[in-house]
């Protein structure tokens, strides 16, 4: 069973830092690609970015509301994904999905529970 | 940078079939894949490329694309259908990002 569990949410002060986690299981991590998603309270999905496989080179993209800011990251020996957000703004606050590509550019096919940040002083 | 559209409701009584559109412009060669949330829980893929349900989504639901229209179709309603529903695709010009509707809320 796809089991995605993230970790690491809560309140962080605008201008500072967080790290999401994300732990894997139940697939072969290392061939996906793995996404973040995060749903502001009351609002729709919004995509905060991806890494691709190792095949892929670890590479990439980002929505450009994070882009600076936000970098994810992934550990394969762990089946790890992270999410590092620095100089965070109050908009920034929102449920942050973990989730997996079925295939690159593809549906999003198993999603975590969500863990949430709030960016507030 | 590419926007999708969706109707912000959708009211269906129960037994009937509840439509869901999803506007792109032109999807061209993109495919559009389905999410239904229920409160408080996370998204869950009920159609991928256009039409395709994973295993799990009952055979009620249907997707559909017809010119810069795509749709999803619940026949036979049930209390549990109530949710939201967002429509999504990947864009690649000018910049690589996933791209999600507005979603729609189904009240049954």
């Amino acid at each position: 069973e796809v089991q995605l569990v993230e970790s690491g949410g809560g309140l962080v002060q605008p201008g500072g830092s967080l790290r999401l986690s994300c732990a894997a299981s139940g697939f072969t991590f290392t061939h996906h690609y793995m996404d973040w998603v995060r749903q502001a309270p009351g609002k729709g999905l919004e995509w905060v970015g991806r890494v691709r496989n190792r095949a892929n080179s670890y590479t990439t993209e980002y929505a450009a509301a994070v882009k600076g800011r936000f970098t994810i990251s992934r550990d394969d020996s762990k089946n790890s994904l992270n999410l590092l957000m620095n100089n965070v703004k109050v908009e920034d606050t929102a449920v942050y999905f973990c989730v997996r590509e079925y295939l690159p550019g593809e549906a999003l096919d198993y999603w975590g529970q969500g863990t949430l940040v709030t960016v507030s002083s | 940078s590419y926007v999708l559209t969706q109707p912000p409701s959708v009211s269906v009584a129960p037994g009937q079939t509840a439509t869901i559109t999803c506007g792109g412009g032109n999807f061209g060669m993109k495919n559009v894949h389905w999410y239904q949330q229920k409160p408080g829980r996370a998204p869950v893929l009920v159609v991928r490329d256009d039409r395709d349900r994973p295993s799990g989504t009952p055979d009620r639901f249907s997707g559909s694309r017809s010119g810069n229209t795509a749709t999803l179709t619940i026949t036979r309603v049930v209390a549990g259908d109530e949710a939201d529903y967002y429509c999504q695709v990947w864009d690649e010009n000018p910049d690589h990002v996933y791209v999600f509707g507005p979603g729609t809320r189904v009240s049954v």
